[in-house]
């Protein structure tokens, strides 16, 4: 059964740092992968999809990774700003069952 | 323009009540789906469907019952609310694949926070 773990839980860090978030599957049979963002009281913001042939996606100053071989993804975030500050969440979808299966989120806060 | 609406974004109801969820999408897509997001913030579905036609149908109480009337709409109904059906339930839409299934980008609608009291 797949599950889905992103670490940290919660990241607090000054305006300007570059950072990195993690997301890491116990089963490394994924399609592809999406990076969302959760504002509070809001819904999901689709912000990269990683497809099945592909091992990176960019936007901006987002940038992820897929490394199907160790199930991991990482999303970079360069030159942090307050409005960066959500929950983001990553979701894989297997290869042949078509759902996405979610990870629990990283909460993050970028301090001005 | 909105792309995935919900209607109402926030719905406080009794405990045994009848409710529903309405959900609607402007992009053409052929799939649509429900989550449900627990207070621990996981996001797990509950059902797709495909052309009107229901694709996935996870291990949900028979009180859920989604319903199609064309493929832009996809509509969440409830049967006797419980107190544990309380959390926020996100529609979201796909382009279908070639097979019918689809591996695309999911676009998610922003939410109806449902409290059952």
């Amino acid at each position: 059964k797949q599950e889905v773990t992103q670490i940290p839980a919660a990241l607090s860090v000054p305006e300007g740092e570059n950072l990195v978030l993690n997301c890491s599957f116990t089963d490394s049979a994924i399609y592809n992968l999406q990076w969302f963002r959760q504002d509070p009281g809001k819904g999901l913001t689709s912000l990269l999809l990683i497809q099945s042939s592909q091992r990176e996606q960019t936007s901006g100053r987002l940038n992820a990774s897929l490394d199907k071989s160790s199930g991991r993804s990482t999303l970079y975030i360069a030159a942090s700003q307050p409005g960066d500050s959500a929950t983001y969440l990553c979701a894989g979808e297997g290869d042949s069952n078509y759902q996405l299966i979610w990870g629990a989120g990283t909460k993050l806060i970028i301090k001005p | 323009d909105t792309a995935v609406s919900q209607t109402p974004k926030y719905l406080v109801t009794q405990m045994g009540n009848d409710k529903s969820i309405k959900c609607e999408q402007n992009l053409g897509h052929d799939t649509m789906y429900w989550y449900k997001q627990d207070s621990k913030k996981f996001l797990k579905i509950m059902f797709s469907y495909n052309n009107k036609e229901l694709i996935i149908n996870e291990t949900v109480p028979n009180r859920f019952s989604p319903k199609s009337p064309d493929k832009a709409h996809l509509n969440l109904h409830i049967n006797s609310l419980e107190l544990g059906d309380s959390a926020v339930y996100f529609c979201a839409s796909s382009q279908e694949g070639t097979s019918g299934m689809s591996h695309n980008e999911q676009f998610f609608g922003p939410g109806t926070r449902l409290t059952v009291l």
